[in-house]
């Protein structure tokens, strides 16, 4: 299966704007969605099709996507963004209607 | 409003056997693929396997092929996830999820598995 690479730590300061990358082949064919995960709750998409916001997300949070990468931003970070991020795509490999996750970028809001 | 409910889960000895639900409301379930996700504890996210909305296609993860079967009930709007020949590496929380296009949309809040001796 393909894969996807997160740095896996990234801070930023009160109100301040972060970015997190995720790098994989599969960014090349797939659209990258992006989930946000607090401790002891399940995930939360905040982007998807790269640069798409569900509905109830706030607008801080945008993606986007260019070759092999696609980014997370959070633009004017707040208390309750502290949570881990993962990237997600369809898979390339032998399972092509399944998927791969990134190992996750854990956020802390100084 | 959207509701995925997992059970199912617990303490199982290496080697035996599992089966999760995973009861789905608030949409219309049967004309939806549906993935299985797993978390290992203190670990990232693993897909595990999905099924097509009328059961009529499934895919898994290589750790899981011949060990795992997914199925669905539409008439019951219930997903299953069967679990034999367990290993102490498939201690997770278990999440079930609707799939959008390309995207895991709604998650239920999992059932934790506990693979030990």
């Amino acid at each position: 299966s393909s894969e996807l690479t997160q740095d896996p730590a990234v801070s930023v300061a009160l109100g301040q704007t972060v970015r997190i990358t995720c790098q994989g082949d599969s960014l090349r064919h797939y659209a990258a969605s992006w989930y946000q995960q607090r401790p002891g709750q399940a995930p939360v998409v905040v982007i998807y099709g790269n640069n798409n916001r569900p509905s109830g997300i706030p607008d801080r949070f945008s993606g986007s996507r260019s070759g092999n990468t696609a980014s997370l931003t959070i633009t004017g970070a707040q208390a309750e963004d502290e949570a881990d991020y993962f990237c997600h795509s369809r898979d390339i490999g032998n399972n092509r209607l399944g998927y791969v996750f990134g190992p996750a970028t854990k956020v802390a809001v100084l | 409003e959207v509701q995925l409910v997992e059970s199912g889960g617990g303490l199982v000895q290496p080697g035996g056997s599992l089966t999760l639900s995973c009861e789905i409301s608030g949409f219309t379930f049967r004309t939806y693929w549906m993935s299985w996700v797993r978390q290992a504890p203190g670990k990232g996210l693993e897909w595990v396997a999905n099924i097509k909305e009328d059961g009529s296609e499934k895919y898994y993860v290589d750790s899981v092929k011949g060990r795992f079967t997914i199925s669905r009930d539409n008439a019951k709007n219930s997903l299953f996830l069967q679990m034999k020949s367990l290993r102490a590496e498939d201690t997770a929380v278990y999440f079930c999820a609707r799939e959008g296009w390309t995207v895991l949309d709604y998650w239920g809040q999992g059932t934790l598995v506990t693979v030990s001796s």
